[in-house]
């Protein structure tokens, strides 16, 4: 069964420093990896998403960071602020144009 | 209204009723997705439209769960015969199509199975 495995679970970190949350998928047919943001009450929002021909994305204090050879890709968040406390969802692209999700991390900033 | 509409967003049902829950994609978006999310999980595909093809059902969790699409836009959700396992958020997405992301989600209904 395709899966993508998301770690950490849960995460704190205090205003300004760097969050990182971590995706392991298994499967070889894939082209899109999106990370997605979701706030309570709320669905999940496109945050930032990359393709296999590069191995790094930026937008503003989040990056995508890819390794296609070990089958990982990580989110990093920097100079992390309280409004980033949320859920935080990878997930990749199969075959079958279907995307399979990560179980989620609940990200919590600390003033 | 510019993205996805969900409706009900909240919906309290007894054990054995039948739900109806709704979803208005954006317009123009040929792929509609429906997702069940359970208390702090992750996102269950179920059910994806994609035009007028036949849909991809392969995460429905049973019988009791259907879906249909009319005229290429507004989605129905129906689960009979509900049950206490039922109980979730139930979010819907859209896309222009299945290879065109991301896909925009709606802000779900909660059902809850008394």
């Amino acid at each position: 069964q395709q899966q993508v495995k998301q770690s950490p679970q849960s995460l704190i970190v205090q205003k300004g420093g760097i969050s990182i949350i971590n995706c392991a998928y298994e499967n070889t047919a894939f082209d899109y990896f999106p990370w997605y943001q979701q706030f309570p009450g709320k669905g999940p929002a496109l945050l930032i998403a990359i393709r296999p021909d590069v191995s790094e994305k930026k937008e503003g204090r989040f990056t995508i960071s890819f390794n296609k050879s070990a089958k990982q890709f990580s989110l990093h968040i920097m100079d992390s602020q309280p409004g980033d406390s949320a859920t935080y969802f990878c997930a990749y692209m199969d075959s079958n144009y279907q995307l399979i999700w990560g179980a989620g991390t609940k990200l919590i900033i600390k003033p | 209204g510019a993205g996805v509409s969900q409706s009900p967003s909240n919906k309290v049902t007894e054990k054995g009723k039948d739900v109806e829950l709704r979803c208005d994609p954006i317009s123009g978006h040929t792929a509609l997705y429906w997702y069940r999310q359970s208390l702090g999980q992750g996102l269950e595909f179920l059910i994806y439209f994609q035009g007028n093809s036949a849909p991809d059902k392969s995460g429905l969790p049973s019988d009791r769960f259907s879906a249909e699409r009319t005229g290429g836009s507004v989605s129905t959700l129906t689960i009979q015969r509900t049950q206490q396992e039922d109980s979730a958020v139930y979010l819907c997405a859209s896309s222009r199509d299945r290879n065109n992301q991301p896909q925009h989600f709606g802000d779900g209904t909660r059902l809850s199975i008394l």
